[in-house]
């Protein structure tokens, strides 16, 4: 079945520990994407890739870190320069073409990260 | 900046009535407009993509429309049932940005 994997799907981080989640995508699109949901409000985006090995910063990426060393791979580290890391995390994919994401966007079943 | 919003943030049908979720947004730039369900805790299910040449589309019970001039979205939902109780999210993307989301209708259809 073709998708996008995210783990793990629950996740906790004792205070000043970095964690990574994990994405996997198996649809060849080019780009991929990071979210952050919090309760009542709508997701905003992290960081995004849209090639390998090329990566740009979303609205909230200060506390985070990405990589792109593969096409299926787009995995994000939540580092404890972040204040407040405890929401749902979303990752998602979509051809990339002409330089604009024109096609669906498509997501994972997310990971919850909790601070403890 | 574009920004996007969801009204009605909530709203409880009988099983069977038709209703509209509306999604407004402030940017009649925007490119595409995706309709998105998120079951609770779950990731998102696309349902609906309206690309920048298209004025509406339809799957099954689903329709939904893209007003840019007036900066507005409507989803229509048929013949509503409980399994379509979700939170439904729509999403714009405009000329070098990536989607922008609104906060999402919550809808519940009840038996």
């Amino acid at each position: 079945d073709g998708g996008i994997t995210q783990s793990p799907k629950y996740l906790f981080r004792k205070e000043g520990q970095n964690v990574t989640l994990s994405c996997e995508q198996n649809l060849n699109h080019d780009a991929m994407y990071w979210y952050r949901q919090d309760p009542g409000q709508g997701l905003r985006l992290i960081y995004y890739s849209q090639i390998v090995n090329d990566f740009q910063k979303g609205d909230i990426a200060e506390g985070y870190s990405v990589s792109r060393e593969k096409k299926e791979s787009f995995p994000l580290t939540v580092t404890s320069a972040q204040k407040n890391p405890t929401a749902f995390y979303l990752c998602a994919s979509s051809i990339w073409s002409s330089g604009r994401m024109n096609t669906e966007a498509f997501f994972g079943q997310g990971t919850r990260l909790t601070v403890v | 900046k574009q920004e996007v919003t969801q009204i009605p943030a909530a709203l409880s049908v009988p099983e069977g009535e038709n209703l509209v979720l509306n999604c407004s947004f402030t940017d009649s730039a925007i490119y595409n407009l995706q309709w998105f369900r998120q079951d609770p805790g779950k990731g998102l299910t696309s349902l609906l993509l309206i690309q920048s040449s298209q004025r509406e589309q339809t799957s099954g019970r689903l329709n939904a429309s893209l007003d840019k001039s007036s900066g507005r979205s409507t989803l229509y939902i048929a013949a509503s049932q409980p399994g379509d109780s979700a939170t439904y999210l729509c999403a714009g993307d405009n000329a070098g940005n990536m989607l922008t989301f609104g906060g999402g209708t919550r809808l519940m259809v009840k038996p």
